[in-house]
């Protein structure tokens, strides 16, 4: 019973460098997310997708990429990574819309530091 | 938008006290209010949720509670125990907006013995 996996769990990148934060659920939800977490800033959902295909910016989309090809994967693209991208990453999903009252099932994380 | 703000950002209670932690909400839209919990090194869990037609919802100690009017809602916690020592996040949700929930910045629940 995966849920929601995220790899990797930490990662340090220099400023200018790029890469890829990993996310699959074997839920066969349709919604997935991206929220980032900075310390006393609650969660900021950066993307979602509401099915393989569909992708729409959340609140802070700015220097982020995301694709949905498939149903269970929801990979997240920083190109070019700033210290502002410091963050923890985490990557949720939910069966139906949060508006009818879904749950969101979160992935544990991906610590990324910006040097 | 929607904004949440949540108080207190740190709460430190004994063992066997009860904790609140409270939450209040701008848009008058919003119809669902849920709870996570974050252990250390991990993701949120959601721990309860309520929905704008109902003014309280139990589940063995925890228990949330909604006021409509005054945009509040709040978390309670009774016989606080050490594994209750979490980050407790609320949100809302907006209606009408497909799949958004805005979180407040969180509250540091220590329960010590």
């Amino acid at each position: 019973n995966a849920g929601v996996t995220q790899t990797p769990k930490f990662r340090i990148l220099k400023i200018g460098q790029s890469m890829t934060l990993q996310c699959a659920q074997d839920m066969n939800h349709n919604y997935m997310y991206w929220y980032r977490q900075d310390p006393g800033m609650g969660l900021k959902l950066i993307y979602y997708s509401v099915g393989a295909g569909i992708t729409d910016k959340g609140e802070v989309p700015n220097g982020y990429n995301v694709s949905r090809s498939t149903t269970e994967d929801f990979p997240l693209r920083l190109e070019l990574a700033a210290p502002s991208q410091t963050s923890v990453y985490f990557c949720a999903s939910s069966s139906t819309p949060i508006s009818t009252n879904e749950k969101l099932f979160f992935g544990s994380g991906t610590q990324l530091s910006v040097l | 938008g929607e904004n949440v703000e949540q108080h207190p950002s740190t709460l430190s209670v004994q063992e066997g006290d009860s904790a609140v932690i409270k939450c209040t909400y701008s848009d008058s839209a919003s119809n669902y209010f849920p709870w996570y919990k974050q252990e250390l090194g991990k993701g949120p869990q959601l721990i309860i949720d309520i929905r704008s037609n109902v003014g309280e919802k139990k589940d063995q100690r925890i228990a949330v509670t909604l006021n409509k009017t005054a945009k509040h809602f709040s978390l309670h916690i009774t016989e606080t125990q050490p594994e209750d020592s979490a980050v407790y996040f609320c949100a809302a949700s907006l209606t009408g907006t497909a799949s958004k929930l805005t979180f407040g910045t969180g509250t540091r629940l220590q329960v010590t013995l």
